[in-house]
């Protein structure tokens, strides 16, 4: 069975330091992978996702980047952390689906709490 | 662009009461929507959906009906449970991504 790993589960950071956050996926081969965050109040926000090694596709503008160096990993990282990137961060994968379209069938991680102070 | 609105939370409620989750979407065509549910201490799962209009789903005693004329998506159960509190996110997509409600906390007290 597929079962997808986050890490860590909370984080306390201060402000102008480094962020790494990581995502591994197993049981499965060449996933679609995505980064999620929720700010306080506001609906689920997608930041990145990926479709294959070194594949990165990046949906707002930020000062945070991801990077897949193996097929089954998936790391969101920053170099120096604002107090606006507090939030919950989800990983989350899905079976790649048919030419552009994605299959709604996501499979989340169980989340990062980044309190950054 | 497309949205998702649900109800702020928390919601609390006594087990066995009636349970109503709104959510209103914008969009422009015909959207499959979605509920998934977070317990805690967990990752998200998709609890049901509906591709299109009037379709309802349903899982583990919860339903939602599509209604295109309002443009919504309410989640509800007869009966619910301790076992149920939860957050719950209502979700449309839109192209090739999922376009997410805030989320609503559901306490159920014993």
């Amino acid at each position: 069975s597929q079962t997808i790993h986050q890490w860590p589960a909370t984080l306390v950071q201060p402000v102008g330091s480094p962020l790494s956050l990581e995502c591994t996926v197993e049981g499965t081969s060449n996933p679609n992978l995505y980064w999620y965050r929720q700010a306080a109040g506001r609906g689920l926000q997608l930041l990145f996702y990926s479709v294959g090694i070194g594949q990165i596709s990046s949906e707002v503008p930020q000062n945070l980047s991801a990077s897949r160096p193996q097929d089954r990993q998936f790391i969101l990282s920053s170099k120096k952390l604002l107090l606006s990137d507090s939030g919950f961060y989800l990983c989350a994968w899905s079976v790649p689906g048919q030419g552009e379209t994605t299959n709604e069938k996501l499979f989340f991680g169980s989340g990062t709490q980044l309190s950054v102070l | 662009g497309d949205s998702v609105t649900q109800m702020e939370g928390p919601v609390t409620l006594s087990e066995e009461a009636f349970l109503t989750i709104n959510c209103t979407y914008t969009a422009t065509g015909y959207p499959s929507l979605f509920w998934y549910v977070q317990y805690p201490g967990e990752g998200l799962q998709l609890l049901l959906k509906a591709t299109k209009a009037d379709d309802k789903g349903s899982n583990k005693g919860f339903e939602a009906t599509y209604r295109k004329e309002t443009t919504s998506f309410h989640l509800e159960k007869g009966s619910v449970q301790v076992s149920d509190s939860a957050v719950y996110f209502c979700a449309l997509r839109s192209n090739y991504q999922l376009i997410w409600g805030a989320g609503t906390k559901l306490i159920i007290k014993p």
